[in-house]
């Protein structure tokens, strides 16, 4: 069964929204989750990684203010995206590290958002 | 730097062997992955390989690593339409003490009937 939980699974809003998704580890406690993007046809990108009880890290390139992420809990990791607008459409996917290499990362089903 | 590279589209008929490839530039990563993506879904692990290896096989799936080319291939045998699919390959680069995966552009594959 899944072991990491992504919801929504697909949010349609208007432009100017901001929008929570969040991402659960079920049975694990998960330290760090990262959270990636992507768009139609293309590899997914990481935007940032987020450590439970600290500032989550982020990538070149990703707006901190536009993305915002908090890992409150060892379960629990959300991204918001915040005054969302067309540009910011695309599939967000989030996954758990679970410090074994032969599975480093359990992945969610990801979010597909779309502003309309 | 990290860059791993796939072709973008693979098609087979069913019944066929597929074979998808993927070429890296970062030496240092201790395993390297492959994951399938359905459409509109998450990633699912599909195997893995230890970088001393140079074969794995696992029921229909065999990986092929060359270190020293930095290339890694993954074989289906008897392609099935559900093994229609984007895969991906991945590694970790150990020498940036990054946990995240670096993922290849994916490879579309279509099998068809």
């Amino acid at each position: 069964g899944a072991v990491v939980s992504q919801h929504p699974s697909w949010v349609i809003c208007k432009s100017g929204t901001s929008v929570k998704i969040e991402c659960r580890s079920l049975d694990f406690q998960a330290t760090t989750m990262f959270w990636y993007r992507q768009f139609p046809k293309q590899s997914l990108m990481l935007m940032a990684t987020s450590n439970e009880g600290s500032k989550a890290t982020y990538e070149q390139g990703v707006e901190k203010d536009k993305f915002l992420i908090n890992h409150a809990s060892l379960t629990l990791s959300t991204l918001t995206v915040t005054s969302a607008h067309p540009e910011d459409s695309s599939f967000y996917i989030c996954s758990a590290w679970t410090s074994d290499s032969n599975q480093p990362q359990h992945f969610g089903d990801g979010t597909r958002l779309s502003i309309l | 730097g990290e860059d791993v590279e796939q072709s973008l589209f693979l098609s087979v008929r069913e019944g066929d062997s597929s074979v998808i490839n993927c070429t890296y530039t970062d030496s240092s990563s201790t395993y390297l992955y492959w994951y399938k993506q359905e459409p509109g879904a998450g990633l699912q692990l599909l195997t893995y390989i230890f970088s001393n290896m140079d074969m794995k096989q696992d029921q229909r799936l065999t990986v092929l690593l060359n270190k020293k080319d930095k290339h890694l291939s993954l074989r289906i045998a008897d392609t099935q339409t559900g093994d229609s699919a984007i895969y991906f390959c991945a590694e970790i680069p150990m020498d940036t003490g990054r946990r995240a995966l670096t993922f290849g552009s994916g490879t579309r594959l279509q099998v068809q009937p």
